[in-house]
């Protein structure tokens, strides 16, 4: 049974960097898609980006120029990090496994992060 | 890109019928047969419910399913249950091989 264990810095001030790790237990990185999204405090999903091993990634075009995601087959991990977050950044943000051609089967627990000064 | 269109909350007794409509353009949910709907419990992460417009993930039960016509995708839940009542997002593949989700649905088991 697949699953994602997340962690990260859960209060940041304006201006600073976000960076989330995932953890993948019971299965390996190797091929599949990583995503991460995120939610807003009441709010729908908003579907930051994704990428798989080979490096092959697309992202959300309102946020690409600030993210970066990466995965690291030795650590079995994938990882993200979001610059120059502001109090619209706060949210809980999942990491997630692609399922199917464009779906999320497997999900981390979620990480509350909140951007305050 | 713009998120899709979902109501904000629908609501049906148990044991009736209710149906989620997921509004997209041709350049989402008109444009592939990928879309997917995810059950949201509060608190909890999402789960997927439905993949590839139509298909159950292994487990999920077949009171779950989904339909789509031109650029709206359908999610029904037959024979309503008490523990039916959660969120319901649904999210499209785009024609810029980019993922877009709606505002999310309450269903209320009344």
């Amino acid at each position: 049974q697949v699953q994602l264990q997340q962690w990260g810095a859960g209060l940041l001030k304006p201006g600073e960097t976000l960076s989330l790790t995932c953890a993948v237990y019971g299965g390996s990185v190797r091929g599949h898609f990583w995503s991460w999204i995120r939610q807003p405090p009441g709010k729908g999903l908003e579907w930051i980006g994704e990428l798989n091993d080979s490096g092959r990634s697309s992202y959300n075009p309102s946020l690409k120029s600030r993210v970066t995601l990466s995965v690291d087959t030795s650590k079995n991990q994938v990882s993200l990090t979001l610059s120059g977050v502001t109090a619209a950044d706060t949210g809980v943000f999942y990491c997630a496994r692609g399922q199917a051609a464009a779906a999320t089967g497997h999900w981390g627990q979620g990480t509350l992060v909140i951007v305050s000064s | 890109q713009s998120a899709l269109i979902q109501p904000a909350s629908v609501s049906g007794s148990p044991g009736q019928s209710i149906t989620i409509s997921c509004t997209g353009t041709n350049r989402d949910v008109g444009a592939y047969d990928y879309v997917s709907w995810y059950q949201q419990y509060p608190g909890k992460a999402p789960k997927l419910v439905i993949y590839d417009v139509r298909y159950r993930p292994s487990g999920i039960s077949s009171r779950f399913s989904g339909s789509k016509s031109g650029n709206t995708a359908s999610l029904t839940i037959s024979g309503l249950q008490a523990e039916d009542e959660a969120d319901y997002h649904c999210s499209s593949y785009t024609t810029i091989n980019t993922r877009v989700f709606g505002g999310g649905t309450k269903l209320t088991v009344l």
